[in-house]
Formats: structure tokens, C-alpha cells, sequence
């Protein structure tokens, strides 16, 4: 178990409206990730952390945002959800030498109507 | 543009039988992995190979990385169901701290 927990597990919003992701870990872990996962698309980088205050874009960023002001929580915000967004979004942690070694949270599956 | 591409996309066998699925990509990557997911959780990573041409084991699951470090496969002896899930591969660069991952194989097995 490496300590992530993602809230909420499920939502439903509509159009427009903006919606927060969390990521919290129990690890102190340096880097963390967002994805999210479509079928015939598989998992795609959000954005990523390398501490705090530090992230960057990953290959489908528009759209969100994020922001990492402790270690432990990291937070996927949708300024203005589009149906476009909906979707399963994972949040993974790499723990400090473990090498492109992610560990993921059980997933965030978002609707947007 | 997808990166990794994996097949077959989904498979579904009877228990005992064996199987390979692939992972293959025009990139060299410095390291592949690959993860299992069961339905309602998040990937979980069985293996890392770094090295062209390297063979791991884990119980019934043989993996390889292509000696051009550009592919990879997994083959399973004796499937049981509880092999059942999600394969992913995902592919790094060493001193680029994001991974590329494949579409998956859907991998059912039959009791």
C-alpha cells in the first residue's frame, strides 16, 4: 500500500461548473502525477509535480489546472467542465530512487452532463 | 500521436492455456513496464526491464525487452482467472520524469 487516497471516488457535475480533484499521500513522496484514462486512448499525463509549488504540463493539459502547496496533496482542478473531461482520473506517486516506478490511487471517476 | 501500441487489444482464452501479448513502439525507451488493472483500480506495476534483450520472470509471467529497447512482450503460462485484467506497458526515458503508456490488452481468462 503506498498511501494514496483520491476523493472524491465518484462525481457528477455539469457543464461549466469547476470541479477539485484530490491526491493526498501518507509518503512524503517528491513526485507526483494526474492522469486520466479512456478507452482506446489508455493513460494520459494531466500534469506532474516535482515538489512543492514545482509542476508541470503533460501531454493533455488544457483545460486544468493544478497546484501542490503542502508534500502531501496535490489537486487537479477543472476551471470549467466540459463534457470533453469526463473520465478517470488517477492520481500515482514515485517513490523517491524508484525509477519510472508509479504507484496509483484507486481512481476518481468524474461525469461531466 | 500514440507512442506504444499494443496487441491484440483485447484476448480471451481458456484457463490453462498460454499466451503473449505485445508492446511495440518506433521510440527506444530507456526502461519499459508493465502493470496489471482490475476493474475499479488504479494500474499496478508488476515489472521494470532497462536492458535490450532482458528476460524476467514472476511466477507464470515472462517478460522481455526487445534487444533494440524498442519493444516488448509478456508471455503467461497456464493462464488462471486470476490473471484476468488490464495489461498496460509504459515506457521512460531515462531523466525524463514522465512515462508513455500503451492502450492496454484486455486480457479475460475463461475458467
Amino acid at each position: 500500500d503506498a498511501g494514496i487516497t483520491q476523493s472524491p471516488r465518484h462525481k457528477v457535475t455539469e457543464t461549466g461548473t469547476p470541479v477539485t480533484l484530490r491526491c493526498h499521500q501518507t509518503e512524503n513522496h517528491r513526485y507526483m502525477y494526474w492522469y486520466r484514462q479512456d478507452p482506446g486512448h489508455g493513460l494520459r499525463l494531466i500534469h506532474y509535480s516535482y515538489g512543492v509549488k514545482d509542476t508541470d504540463k503533460g501531454e493533455v493539459s488544457d483545460g486544468y489546472s493544478v497546484s501542490r502547496s503542502k508534500t502531501e496533496d496535490f489537486l487537479l482542478t477543472l476551471e470549467s467542465a466540459t463534457s470533453s473531461q469526463t473520465s478517470v482520473y488517477f492520481c500515482a506517486i514515485r517513490p523517491t530512487g524508484g525509477r519510472e516506478k508509479l504507484f496509483f490511487g484507486s481512481g476518481t471517476q468524474l461525469s461531466v452532463l | 500521436t500514440q507512442l506504444l501500441e499494443q496487441s491484440p487489444q483485447f484476448l480471451s482464452i481458456q484457463e490453462g492455456e498460454n499466451l503473449t501479448v505485445y508492446c511495440n513502439s518506433s521510440s527506444v525507451f530507456s526502461s519499459l513496464q508493465w502493470y496489471r488493472q482490475e476493474p475499479g483500480e488504479g494500474p499496478v506495476l508488476l515489472v521494470t526491464v532497462v536492458t535490450g534483450g532482458e528476460v524476467k520472470k514472476l511466477k507464470r509471467l515472462t517478460f522481455q525487452f526487445g534487444d533494440a529497447r524498442k519493444d516488448s512482450s509478456l508471455h503467461i503460462t497456464a493462464a488462471q482467472p486470476g490473471d484476468t485484467g488490464l495489461y498496460l506497458c509504459a515506457g521512460g526515458y531515462f531523466g525524463n520524469e514522465k512515462l508513455t503508456f500503451g492502450t492496454g490488452t484486455r486480457l479475460t481468462i475463461i475458467p
